[in-house]
């Protein structure tokens, strides 16, 4: 019953670091998106995958790569952390049609100093 | 005009009270529609699909109008352990699954 697994749950970078936010899901699922939640606010999508090899922007990309190399990893990699990039990420995977219902994984905190 | 909205709260309210959320969505396209409960600091998760004829589960009733763009989501007897973030999401196919987040409506339930 594994669902939606990210790695680290939580993780410090300093400013200038890279580092990269693993994702994984058990469920087939060839929809997948990273968000990024900050303190009192709503989920904003940087990324999604429609399957394997295929990703595409989302509202907030900047600063962020990802790629899709098999259906179960999306991984997030964050190049020259910024202060800016202190946040929760959410990774989610979703079958699509018909109901397209979201999968979440439990989030990772990353906070850059 | 945003595609999804969502009054943001917080609706604070006493325990067994009745509380009603609405949220407006804009494209007239949308074929699924959710409500997921997030608790502070952790993941959302799925509450209630939302359906146009409407559907119950315990305490909860979600309702679709397609006609004026809206779900809404009743709690009735409200519990301490109801207070959450009720986010709605709204999904739109055209050759590939576009998911909408509202920004979610804060509910604290008050002994």
């Amino acid at each position: 019953n594994a669902g939606v697994t990210q790695t680290p749950k939580f993780h410090i970078l300093k400013i200038g670091q890279s580092m990269t936010l693993q994702c994984t899901q058990d469920m087939n699922h060839n929809y997948m998106y990273w968000y990024r939640q900050d303190p009192g606010m709503g989920l904003k999508l940087i990324y999604y995958s429609v399957g394997a090899g295929i990703t595409d922007k989302g509202e907030v990309p900047n600063g962020y790569n990802v790629s899709r190399s098999t259906t179960e990893d999306f991984p997030l990699r964050l190049e020259l952390a910024a202060p800016s990039q202190t946040s929760v990420y959410f990774c989610a995977s979703s079958q699509g049609l018909p109901t397209g219902e979201l999968f979440f994984g439990e989030g990772s905190r990353l906070t850059v100093l | 005009r945003k595609e999804v909205e969502q009054d943001p709260g917080p609706f604070n309210v006493p325990e067994g009270a009745t509380v009603a959320f609405n949220c407006t969505y804009s494209n007239s396209a949308s074929q699924s529609f959710f409500w997921y409960r997030q608790d502070c600091r952790k993941e959302p998760k799925l509450l209630m699909s939302v359906y146009s004829s409407g559907n119950e589960d315990g305490r909860f009733t979600a309702q679709l109008n397609r006609a004026s763009q809206y779900i809404s989501l009743l709690i009735r007897d409200s519990k301490l352990s109801d207070s959450a973030t009720y986010l709605c999401v709204v999904i739109h196919f055209r050759g590939y699954q576009k998911v909408t987040f509202g920004t979610g409506t804060k509910l604290q339930v008050i002994p």
